[in-house]
């Protein structure tokens, strides 16, 4: 079965400072990884995903994350954080053997401090 | 393009009584999903559709949720009856096949219930 963890529940970051957001997953085969943002009473937005290729991956709003097959990580990662950016952030993995099922992790909680 | 749609948007009940919502998926895309999202906990599937047969409820607690897609297009999810534990936002979404075998999926802004 996949799972995924995310460290850190919450995360408070000042505006202007880094996003770093930690995402670790198991999986049996290789995975398709996703990282989604929902903002408060929002459905889930698609920020970025890793499917095959460059393991470095830009998605949206200045987000980006790597890749780590060794570490089996997927941090998520934003250069300067903007008043926007509060919203809560799951990481997801796609199980390619079970009708591409995601399974979440925890969610981390963004508090941009002005 | 429209979105997902859900309704209602929010929905309180009384414990033992039943409650029903509704999704209509972006228009084309074959496969529906239904999430529940605990307060503070990551979305968890319930049951995915594919066109209107089932391809996974093994998370749907069946005695007392159900959920149908006719024609499969849209679906309603029921609980009957509902318990404390199941206040949380329910979610919908649809998805379709890439080039690149990746099914992306698109979801709507949920149903956020409360049972007391």
């Amino acid at each position: 079965a996949q799972s995924v963890t995310q460290l850190g529940s919450h995360v408070s970051v000042s505006e202007g400072a880094l996003v770093l957001l930690r995402c670790n997953y198991s999986s049996s085969v290789p995975p398709y990884l996703f990282w989604y943002v929902q903002y408060p009473n929002q459905g889930l937005q698609l920020l970025l995903k890793y499917t095959t290729g460059a393991t470095l991956v830009k998605g949206i709003n200045g987000f980006e994350a790597e890749f780590k097959k060794s570490e089996t990580s997927f941090h998520l990662t934003k250069p300067s954080a903007h008043m926007s950016d509060a919203a809560e952030y799951f990481c997801a993995v796609s199980d390619r053997a079970a009708g591409n099922k995601l399974t979440f992790g925890g969610g981390t909680r963004v508090l941009v401090k002005p | 393009e429209a979105g997902v749609a859900q309704s209602p948007r929010y929905k309180i009940i009384e414990k033992r009584q039943s409650v029903a919502f509704w999704c209509n998926p972006i228009s084309g895309h074959a496969t529906l999903y239904w999430y529940q999202q605990i307060l503070g906990q990551g979305p968890k599937l319930l049951i995915q559709f594919q066109n209107n047969g089932v391809v996974d409820d093994s998370q749907l607690p069946k005695d007392r949720f159900s959920a149908e897609r006719l024609k499969g297009v849209d679906s309603t999810l029921k609980i009957q009856p509902a318990k404390l534990e199941d206040s949380a936002v329910y979610l919908c979404a649809s998805s379709f096949l890439t080039s690149g075998g990746l099914y992306e999926q698109y979801f709507g802004p949920g149903t956020r219930l409360t049972v007391t």
